[in-house]
């Protein structure tokens, strides 16, 4: 079945520099790819999405990138602030609804 | 409402009993999933809704788990004769139905289970 693993497990910057996470995904079928914010004891929260159709996506200070041949994922925080600090979670599905989700990436911003 | 909504937000029972989990969608959302999260770890798919159907149970850890979907609303988790390891953060999310494929899955605040 479908594997998601992503990297790192935590991640700490300075507030104003970018971070990226990384997934990679083993089903080549995988055609959906979102991306979840979750803080500490809250719902998780969807931030971005892709589709295997497109390559990069953008939404102010977030991006994804998708490379279908290398199976591989990211998302791109740039300007970071502290109000990111957050758990994120990378997804793919390769029907029309389950996520396979990673293990998840907390991300610590100091001011 | 405007969010997925679940009840109760937190539940704390004895090793063997049964428990209930309720989950309300968004108006108007057909598809409905329920996730587990245990602590630390990502989100674990359980089973898919579509309407009243679930067309994909193979999430469910044992056949102590079950879930049903009553006039394409809402959805209760039942877990029967509840072990320790049954303690998690379940998730319920919900979604429109597109020709186009996935639709964006929004989540509710989860029911926190934790078996003594």
């Amino acid at each position: 079945g479908e594997n998601v693993e992503q990297h790192p497990s935590t991640l700490s910057v300075q507030e104003g520099d970018s971070a990226v996470i990384k997934c990679t995904y083993s089903d080549s079928a995988s055609n959906y790819f979102p991306w979840y914010k979750q803080e500490l004891g809250k719902r998780p929260q969807l931030i971005i999405d892709i589709r295997s159709n497109v390559g990069e996506k953008k939404d102010q200070r977030i991006a994804v990138t998708l490379n279908k041949t290398a199976k591989h994922f990211s998302l791109h925080i740039t300007e970071t602030q502290p109000e990111d600090s957050a758990v994120y979670f990378c997804a793919a599905s390769i029907n029309s609804y389950k996520l396979i989700f990673g293990s998840g990436t907390r991300l610590l911003v100091r001011p | 409402g405007a969010g997925v909504s679940q009840s109760p937000s937190n539940k704390v029972t004895e090793k063997g009993k049964d428990v209930e989990l309720r989950c309300d969608p968004i108006s108007g959302h057909t598809a409905l999933y329920w996730y587990r999260q245990s602590l630390g770890q990502g989100l674990e798919f359980l089973i898919y809704f579509q309407g009243n159907s679930a067309p994909d149970k193979s999430g469910l850890p044992s056949d102590r788990f079950s879930a049903e979907r009553t006039g394409g609303s809402v959805s209760t988790l039942t877990i029967q004769r509840t072990q320790q390891e049954d303690s998690a953060v379940y998730l319920c999310a919900s979604s429109l139905v597109g020709t186009g494929g996935n639709q964006p899955q929004h989540f509710g605040d989860g029911t926190r289970l934790s078996i003594l």
